[in-house]
């Protein structure tokens, strides 16, 4: 399975300023995944990147919060932009589970406080 | 009513015991299903998989599925301390668009007491 390079692993942030979270795939992948785990929480999925189009947005997200770059097959982005303390929470990117059917390899994560 | 829907625990067994988890879902649709652990501090790993109705065995993991009634369940053998971890269930949804996604349980906490 790929395996992910993630980071940062974790950041404490003013509020009001962005935060820029790396993905580096060791091998080429159509659809990337970002997630948010808030504390005791499932993930939430907020948006898929595909290379060379623009990111698919959930329910409840936008990308003027949360931009995506996916400037290549093996790398993608997500900043976290004009942060409140209710952004703190996991970040998570992931690979896999293609046409429904394979599960997810996962990041490492980032811890994101934001004070 | 959540689409995936676990209880969470924490669910205490003894060392060497059989730890029950089980996960309930809501879209009738679901072909896909997945049991990932979830260390404390740490990213989900997948640990199974299954699309069929029955059991799926992977050494001291044995998956459960069950269409009709809308369940999975993830039973694990010989439980050692080393298995307390947050276990979660995903389920696929299949979107009117034609694409899929993946939905979370809340997880399952599983505590093994040596």
């Amino acid at each position: 399975s790929a395996v992910i390079s993630q980071k940062p692993s974790r950041d404490i942030c003013q509020r009001g300023t962005s935060l820029t979270i790396q993905c580096q795939v060791d091998s080429q992948v159509t659809m990337m995944f970002w997630y948010r785990q808030q504390p005791g929480q499932s993930l939430t999925l907020i948006a898929t990147a595909n290379q060379g189009s623009e990111a698919t947005y959930e329910s409840g997200f936008v990308i003027d919060k949360f931009p995506i770059s996916r400037p290549n097959l093996t790398f993608s982005t997500l900043t976290v932009s004009n942060m409140s303390p209710e952004d703190s929470s996991i970040y998570l990117c992931s690979v896999g589970g293609e046409a429904g059917v394979y599960g997810y390899t996962f990041g490492s994560g980032t811890r994101l406080t934001v004070v | 009513q959540k689409e995936v829907e676990q209880n969470s625990g924490p669910l205490s067994v003894p060392e060497g015991a059989i730890a029950s988890l089980n996960c309930t879902y809501s879209d009738r649709g679901s072909q896909s299903f997945f049991w990932y652990r979830q260390y404390s501090g740490k990213s989900p790993e997948l640990i199974m998989s299954i699309y069929s109705n029955g059991d799926k065995e992977d050494g001291r993991f044995t998956a459960q599925l069950n269409k009709a009634s809308q369940y999975v369940s993830l039973l694990i053998r010989d439980s050692q301390p080393s298995d307390s971890a947050t276990y979660l269930c995903a389920v696929t949804r299949y979107t009117t668009s034609g694409t899929y996604k993946y939905i979370f349980g809340t997880g399952t906490r599983l505590k093994v007491l040596a």
